[in-house]
């Protein structure tokens, strides 16, 4: 079975600077997807970013980039300019290439944003 | 825009109740799923449907089932609750196999 850890439990960064959220993740499978999702307080689920295990560039979206190691099996978030409204719970999940869609998430890391 | 709505954002049971979450969704999504979220545990999958009359189990079916007649909506049937089923629940549909899962805003249900 596939898991996905998160060893952050809390984080916090200052307007304006950079933060990296670490997740790992177990397969023997080589093709799958992985996602960071953003869970705010109002708990409304957003897609972040994806990142398409046979792609070896890094997907960017906006501020947010994540660095894909797939050898190590790691998958980190890296925000930069971080804002207030970046402040969060952010989840790191997994998903298979093909076969059923679902999910297998990471346990979270909050993300507090200091002004 | 992609809409997925659930009937309650907060509900409170007793024990032993019969419970019925529901999911909706406006895109003509093909799949549908229902987690739960723990603090510490992230998001669990209880139970997934490819489509109409279809559902899989996902990894904690135990003490639920689902029922989907329709497309659009997915419900989750806690037939008699319990105080560890106290959970935020979090209803997804996504378009297949292939695409991302939009999340409703949550339903946190707590049993007493």
């Amino acid at each position: 079975a596939q898991t996905v850890t998160q060893s952050q439990p809390e984080m916090s960064v200052q307007e304006a600077e950079t933060v990296t959220l670490s997740c790992t993740y177990d397969t023997s499978e080589s093709d799958y997807y992985l996602f960071w999702y953003k869970q705010p307080p109002s708990r409304q689920m957003i897609l972040v970013i994806r990142q398409e295990a046979y792609k070896q560039q890094n997907a960017t979206e906006n501020r947010f980039s994540v660095n894909f190691q797939k050898a190590a099996k790691s998958f980190s978030l890296k925000i930069s300019d971080s804002q207030l409204g970046d402040a969060a719970m952010y989840f790191c999940a997994y998903r298979r290439h093909t076969g059923a869609n679902n999910l297998f998430f990471g346990t979270g890391t909050r993300l507090t944003v200091i002004p | 825009d992609v809409k997925v709505t659930q009937s309650s954002r907060y509900l409170v049971k007793r024990t032993g109740e019969k419970v019925f979450l529901e999911c909706v969704q406006d895109m003509d999504h093909e799949n549908m799923f229902w987690y739960r979220q723990d603090p510490g545990l992230g998001l669990r999958l209880i139970y997934f449907s490819y489509d109409v009359k279809m559902k899989e189990k996902g990894d904690i079916p135990e003490g639920y089932s689902v029922s989907r007649e329709k497309k659009e909506r997915f419900s989750l049937i806690l037939e008699s609750a319990s105080t560890n089923q106290t959970s935020m629940y979090l209803c997804a549909s996504s378009l297949n196999t292939y695409n991302e899962q939009f999340f409703g805003p949550g339903t946190r249900l707590t049993v007493l």
